[in-house]
């Protein structure tokens, strides 16, 4: 079963706009993480929080955590054409020292940034 | 640095054929991971190893999938036989061992199963 929902599914904004994507999930976590996969390619991390971290920043990205919600989201700021692409959510919610980092994956959000 | 390599990177086949899938992880990654990707279902862990040994392959969706890991510095996915229903795009992906380790994917084999 799907650990993480994302939302929207599909977005479609300006270059130079921001773009915010959002993920929930459902049980206790170790960590989330950002993928990102252009069209025929393989997934890509962004970038990972901790359950212990409320905000981090990478770049162009900030991403937040509201474990009381069970929510994350992604913001990427004054987007680019080259950012389109699929973005996921990931959750890694084994026991700590163990599991080996299994992670669960969200449907994703299909990014388009029109030039 | 090379990273994960999949081959084939397409392949077709008629169902009932034998298809075998293979992935060489990133060198000194010790947890290896298959995905499957469909537009129905998303992206479903199949199975992983830890040190070659399989951990989960709770993913598995039955018998005609298996997965092996003699070394590693190679695993294999065979589906015997396979159905048009196993269409898909399979990722291997491979990390360090242990809670917080980025997964660094392959780019995936696409299978069309006729």
């Amino acid at each position: 079963s799907q650990q993480g929902e994302e939302d929207p599914q599909a977005l479609s904004i300006q270059e130079g706009e921001n773009a915010t994507m959002n993920c929930s999930y459902k049980t206790s976590i170790n960590n989330l993480q950002w993928y990102r996969q252009n069209s025929g390619r393989g997934l890509v991390h962004l970038i990972l929080i901790r359950s212990n971290e409320r905000e981090k920043h990478s770049g162009r990205l900030r991403v937040t955590l509201d474990t009381s919600k069970k929510s994350s989201s992604l913001l990427i700021t004054a987007s680019r054409a080259a950012d389109t692409a699929s973005y996921f959510c990931a959750t890694d919610a084994g026991p700590l020292g163990n599991q080996g980092g299994k992670l669960i994956f969200g449907q994703g959000t299909e990014l388009s940034v029109k030039p | 640095d090379a990273g994960v390599i999949q081959s084939p990177r397409h392949e077709v086949t008629e169902m009932g054929q034998e298809v075998t899938l293979r992935c060489k992880p990133i060198s000194g990654h010790n947890s290896l991971f298959w995905y499957r990707q469909t537009m129905m279902r998303g992206l479903e862990l199949l199975i992983y190893f830890n040190n070659n040994v399989p951990i989960d392959d709770s993913g598995m969706p039955e018998d005609r999938f298996s997965a092996k890991m003699p070394n590693a510095s190679f695993s294999t996915l065979k589906i015997q036989p396979s159905e048009p229903r196993d269409s898909a795009v399979y990722f291997c992906a491979s990390s360090f061992w242990g809670t917080g380790q980025p997964q660094h994917f392959g780019d995936g084999t696409r299978l069309s199963i006729l």
